[in-house]
């Protein structure tokens, strides 16, 4: 596509249900970015792949957050047994190139866990 | 924590005056980038600037870099209602293998008509 997929748009969901976001990045972009933003807040960094290396992790706030990128394209990011503090808005951004450029980012999709 | 601080949180200003917004980053960095994001939507790249690079202008937008101070402001020139936006910075850092990209909490700029 021309642009970064991300679906759903919105999520509602239950507390302790399993939910899986989905972000389809633009065509031969090597890297791939999931970020996190709360209400008015910044985007906090949750995990970054980058080709066929070992993914970055780093910011994923718990063992319940996982994301995987199949074949360098599509990822998925899930989290298990949601709580109300994981309702935000989850973003997805993937560039051409792994070491520099221009972010191109998803419309994000809107997670809220009652 | 977080690599790039916008300073202020929230700015507002009349149509036609300057905007003007800071951030301030920790370590070494390849490149800063802007970012605007309008309310509910993602995040569109602005400018790059490099880090052997101290200024750079696209339209009314002009960056400046500060490699000295750790320190680089966005000036939006004759605002516009449109601007209103949240409004980011975000570091490549140098060194290693790992490009992670890390974005700043942000600069809400409201612009009265």
């Amino acid at each position: 596509g021309a642009g970064v997929s991300q679906s759903p748009s919105n999520k509602v969901t239950e507390k302790g249900k399993d939910v899986e976001l989905r972000c389809d990045p633009i065509s031969g972009h090597t890297a791939l970015y999931w970020y996190r933003q709360s209400l008015g807040q910044g985007l906090e960094f949750l995990i970054y792949f980058q080709g066929n290396s070992a993914p970055d992790k780093s910011g994923l706030p718990s063992d319940r957050f996982s994301a995987e990128r199949t074949g360098g394209s599509v990822s998925t990011l899930t989290i298990q047994r949601t709580q109300q503090e994981d309702s935000a808005v989850y973003l997805c951004a993937s560039r051409r190139l792994a070491s520099t450029g221009e972010l191109f980012f998803g419309e994000g999709s809107r997670l809220t866990v009652l | 924590s977080q690599q790039g601080e916008e300073d202020p949180q929230a700015l507002s200003i009349q149509e036609g005056e300057n905007a003007t917004m800071n951030c301030s980053y920790k370590t070494s960095i390849n490149n800063l980038q802007w970012y605007r994001q309008n309310s509910g939507r993602g995040l569109v790249h602005l400018i790059l600037i490099r880090s052997n690079e101290r200024e750079k202008h696209s339209g009314r937008l002009r960056v400046t870099l500060d490699t000295s101070k750790k320190s680089s402001s966005l000036l939006i020139t004759a605002s516009r209602a449109a601007d209103t936006a949240s409004y980011f910075c975000a570091t490549d850092r140098s060194g290693g293998s790992n490009y992670k990209l890390t974005f700043g909490k942000g600069t809400l700029l409201t612009v009265n008509p």
